[in-house]
């Protein structure tokens, strides 16, 4: 069946540093895996994507990394900041017909310190 | 430009009452979502809508849930005799017309949670 699960459920890091977020996959036939950055209290924002077709793509000051060979995600953020703590959750996109139904991990907990 | 606007955001039932849960899609988007998060879990899918049309129901619940998306007015997710169980973040989310079978971005509300005693 399919899953979506991430590797470990906090994060601590110094301000400043690199973050590394990693997840799982299972299902071989999704065409686009997304990070979701959900803040205290709020609703899930869209970070950035990448289709599987890619193995790397960039955004500001983030990077996603695909390893389809294992079924990897991972997550990286430059500088972390305070403002970056939040839960993390990765997700994929496998449409089927008119559907286009994200399947959500569980989500990893990123804390920033000062 | 507003968001997607999901209302209440918060709201207490007893078990056995019902539940009414909104959410206006933002605008120009079509395409609504209805996702349910358990505490420290990730959200799961119940419903995909296109106004007037269920598109995917395969994450509701048999019984008691059920959605809808009119030609006017905001799509509701509605809990009848809810249980504890149903306490849970209720996570509306709106996409424009193809965009989400593309890229998977779907834009989120701030949620609704809804406690049952």
């Amino acid at each position: 069946g399919e899953s979506v699960g991430l590797h470990l459920p906090t994060l601590s890091v110094q301000e400043g540093d690199n973050s590394i977020i990693n997840c799982a996959y299972s299902n071989s036939a999704s065409d686009y895996f997304i990070w979701y950055k959900q803040e205290s209290g709020k609703g899930p924002q869209f970070i950035i994507d990448i289709r599987s077709n890619m193995d790397k793509r960039q955004g500001q000051r983030v990077t996603v990394l695909l390893n389809k060979t294992v079924k990897h995600l991972s997550l990286q953020i430059a500088a972390t900041q305070p403002g970056d703590s939040a839960v993390y959750f990765c997700a994929e996109n496998s449409p089927t017909g008119a559907n286009s139904k994200l399947t959500f991990g569980k989500g990893i907990t990123l804390s920033v310190r000062p | 430009n507003a968001g997607v606007m999901q209302n209440p955001r918060h709201l207490v039932r007893r078990r056995g009452q019902e539940a009414r849960l909104r959410c206006s899609p933002m605008k120009g988007h079509s395409h609504v979502y209805w996702y349910r998060q358990l505490p420290e879990e990730g959200l799961k899918f119940m419903v995909y809508l296109q106004k007037e049309n269920i598109i995917d129901e395969s994450g509701m619940p048999k019984e008691r849930f059920s959605a809808e998306f009119p030609k006017e007015g905001p799509s509701i997710l509605r809990i009848q005799q809810v249980v504890r169980g149903d306490s849970a973040a209720y996570f509306c989310a709106s996409s424009p017309p193809g965009t989400a079978r593309r890229t998977g971005e779907l834009f989120f509300g701030e949620g609704s949670r809804l406690t049952v005693l």
